[in-house]
């Protein structure tokens, strides 16, 4: 059973880089799956960033690809996501969930890690 | 950018009543990469639907999705108590990769 865990800062100054992990247990990293970082704001709803695949390759959302980088770390079964020059809007709740391939919708999540900018 | 826009935004309902919550999206969706997701409060969202009409591992077959091209439609037959919750219907497409509805929370009347 495969499971995602993400850790990282809960405080983040105003313009500075945000830092996640997300750690994959009971399954490799080197699946047959891309791995996704979605985003969740206070009341509102769901914003995908990104997803990376285990050679390193990614997608990122246009409107947030001039600040986004995701990698991956094979030998320790993880993979991260940083966000720069961060402002209050990037505040929000930070999962990371598996892409389902050929149905392309998320089928494993992590419970999610809140982050909030402000100095 | 393909925009998907959810009713309505709350849906107040009973127990054993019948939901309908509708996703329409602003253009063509491929019905093979519509899903849709239940959040309940504190929780990561759960997967429920995908291909629009499929359910998920161990998801009860009160809950069916249909529709096809900008229409879809997610029913749950009869509302148990542990269906109170946000739905998020979300699609994939090539230019820009996911999107998700805004949501539909589905409140006790």
């Amino acid at each position: 059973q495969v499971q995602l865990q993400e850790s990282g800062p809960g405080l983040v100054k105003p313009s500075g880089t945000l830092s996640l992990t997300c750690a994959v247990s009971g399954g490799s990293i080197s699946s047959s799956n891309w791995w996704s970082w979605i985003r969740q704001p206070p009341g509102k709803g769901l914003e995908w960033i990104g997803e990376i695949y285990h050679s390193g390759s990614t997608n990122y959302n246009p409107s947030l690809k001039s600040r986004v980088t995701i990698s991956v770390d094979k030998s320790k079964n993880q993979f991260s996501l940083k966000l720069s020059s961060v402002t209050a809007a990037d505040t929000a709740v930070y999962y990371c969930a598996r892409n389902w391939p050929v149905t392309m919708s998320f089928d494993i999540w992590g419970q999610g890690t809140m982050v909030t900018v402000s100095s | 950018e393909i925009v998907l826009t959810q009713s309505p935004g709350t849906l107040s309902l009973s127990p054993g009543e019948r939901a309908t919550l509708s996703c329409r999206a602003s253009q063509s969706v491929s019905s093979s990469y519509l899903a849709w997701y239940q959040q309940k409060p504190g929780q990561a969202p759960r997967l429920l639907i995908y291909g629009a009409s499929s359910r998920a591992t161990g998801i009860p077959d009160r809950f069916s999705g249909s529709g096809s091209g900008t229409d879809f439609t997610l029913t749950i037959s009869r509302l148990e108590p542990e269906d109170f919750a946000v739905y998020y219907c979300q699609q994939y497409g090539s230019s820009h990769p996911y999107t998700f509805g805004q949501g539909t929370k589905l409140e006790i009347k």
